[in-house]
């Protein structure tokens, strides 16, 4: 079965600063990859996804994701954060590709600062 | 399109009841999954309804059950509730193409005393 890893718990960046959010998961089969966004007491939020073709995947607020296959990961990047961007990631794999069963990670809560 | 919907918001439960949580996906998505989200054990998938049948289950005890109707709204429901069930349970809507974008409702948060 898949596993997703997202090392960091926590982490703090100030306002306009570059920030990466990363993810590892377990299997090297063919695989869709996800970033959800939730913020307080609301649901998750698709930010971005990877099914196949180009291995850098971009989001319409900014946040891109590469995906590498060699190294299993798929780390989120943002060049500049806003206060805004505060908020929880989770990344996610398909159990199998084609399958709506998502494994996520434990997430990691971006905090923002001025 | 209005987004998924789901009842009630926030429930309170007492230890060995039962609770039923319902979900109205995006119209015209057909697949529907629940996921339960607790500080200590994040995001699990607990099973995935496709067309009132259920097509994937996570690894949680048959106290866990759901059902799909002919009209896509998914319910869940728990019986014989425990403390460690206080979560929130998150629904989520597939449309069955090629995106395989789960759009999530807002949840419902369940505690059990």
């Amino acid at each position: 079965a898949q596993s997703v890893t997202q090392l960091d718990s926590q982490v703090p960046v100030f306002e306009e600063a570059p920030v990466e959010l990363r993810c590892n998961y377990s299997s090297s089969v063919s695989v869709y990859l996800f970033w959800y966004v939730q913020y307080p007491n609301q649901g998750l939020q698709l930010l971005l996804k990877y099914l196949s073709g180009s291995t850098l995947v971009e989001s319409i607020n900014g946040f891109e994701a590469e995906f590498n296959k060699s190294q299993t990961s798929f780390h989120l990047r943002k060049p500049s954060v806003h206060i805004s961007d505060t908020a929880e990631y989770f990344c996610a794999v398909s159990d199998q590709a084609g399958t709506y069963k998502y494994i996520f990670g434990t997430g990691t809560r971006l905090k923002v600062l001025a | 399109k209005a987004g998924v919907t789901q009842t009630p918001r926030y429930l309170i439960k007492t230890r060995g009841q039962q609770v039923t949580l319902s979900c109205s996906p995006i119209s015209g998505h057909r697949s529907v999954s629940w996921y339960q989200q607790t500080p200590g054990q994040g995001l699990q998938f607990l099973f995935e309804y496709f067309s009132e049948t259920q097509r994937n289950k996570g690894n949680f005890p048959g106290r866990f059950s759901g059902r799909q109707f002919s009209n896509s709204r998914s319910e869940m429901n728990v019986s014989t509730l425990e403390l460690g069930d206080s979560a929130l349970y998150l629904c989520a809507s597939t449309e069955t193409s090629v995106t395989y974008e789960q759009y999530f409702g807002p949840g419902t948060r369940l505690t059990v005393t």
